[in-house]
């Protein structure tokens, strides 16, 4: 699966929108970009997936550039409940069955 | 609608005793099933994973085993704890091809003494 390069942390004022980056320049044709958050001491929680077309659901938006070289999340109000760890994944079914490998993520801290 | 549910949510054991985790699903059926362990400011590591009963791949040796006794349930044990045992361990499942979207459960935080 490729790499995936993202800012260690963020910050965002709550209810204006939180843009969050992510470099994956080695994806391959096959391999869709996925979106997790880890909020603290809990389990991880799917945000969005895509291939090359841009992607919306009531969680948030997935923005992939034409050469899919490069990706943002878009929270579109930010709450203070949507600070959490953010986690951009690259994969396709690759030799290890289904396996998530999870970077270090970009801390997303939503101020008052 | 399905859920994932994981037991306990801590637990504290000291070094050689045995160790089960258990997972179970509900609202599908024959789903995907894994085991992942985060330790403390690290990513995740997968450990386990299971496309049918009695099916189990591991990812990693080392003193951990996984049972899928049933369709949607989902087991972690170990006969001696390590120290290095210690994390949080989380269970996720899984419909369909291996990049299908895993839903992840709230995870267990174990401590090994």
């Amino acid at each position: 699966d490729a790499k995936t390069t993202q800012p260690p942390s963020m910050d965002c004022a709550e209810g204006r929108a939180a843009n969050l980056p992510c470099n994956h320049s080695t994806i391959s044709g096959n391999e869709y970009v996925y979106w997790y958050r880890q909020i603290h001491s809990q389990g991880p929680q799917y945000i969005i997936h895509g291939l090359k077309n841009n992607e919306t659901n009531e969680m948030a938006s997935l923005i992939i550039t034409e050469d899919r070289k490069s990706s943002t999340l878009i929270l579109p109000h930010a709450t203070l409940r949507d600070t959490a760890v953010y986690y951009c994944i690259v994969r396709g079914g690759g030799t290890s069955y289904g396996k998530l490998t999870f970077g270090q993520g970009t801390i997303l801290t939503v101020h008052p | 609608s399905q859920t994932i549910h994981q037991w306990p949510a801590t637990l504290v054991q000291p070094v050689g005793s045995p160790l089960s985790l258990e997972c179970t699903v509900e609202g599908t059926s024959n789903p995907n099933l894994y085991w992942y362990r985060q330790a403390a400011g690290r990513g995740l590591q997968l450990l386990f994973y299971s496309v049918g009963i009695g099916q189990i791949s591991s990812e990693v040796p080392q003193n951990l085993s996984a049972s899928r006794p049933q369709d949607r349930q989902f087991i972690l044990s170990s006969k001696k704890l390590l120290l290095s045992d210690s994390g949080f361990y989380l269970c996720a499942w899984s419909v369909g091809t291996s990049t299908d979207t895993q839903y992840f459960g709230p995870g267990t935080r174990l401590t090994v003494l």
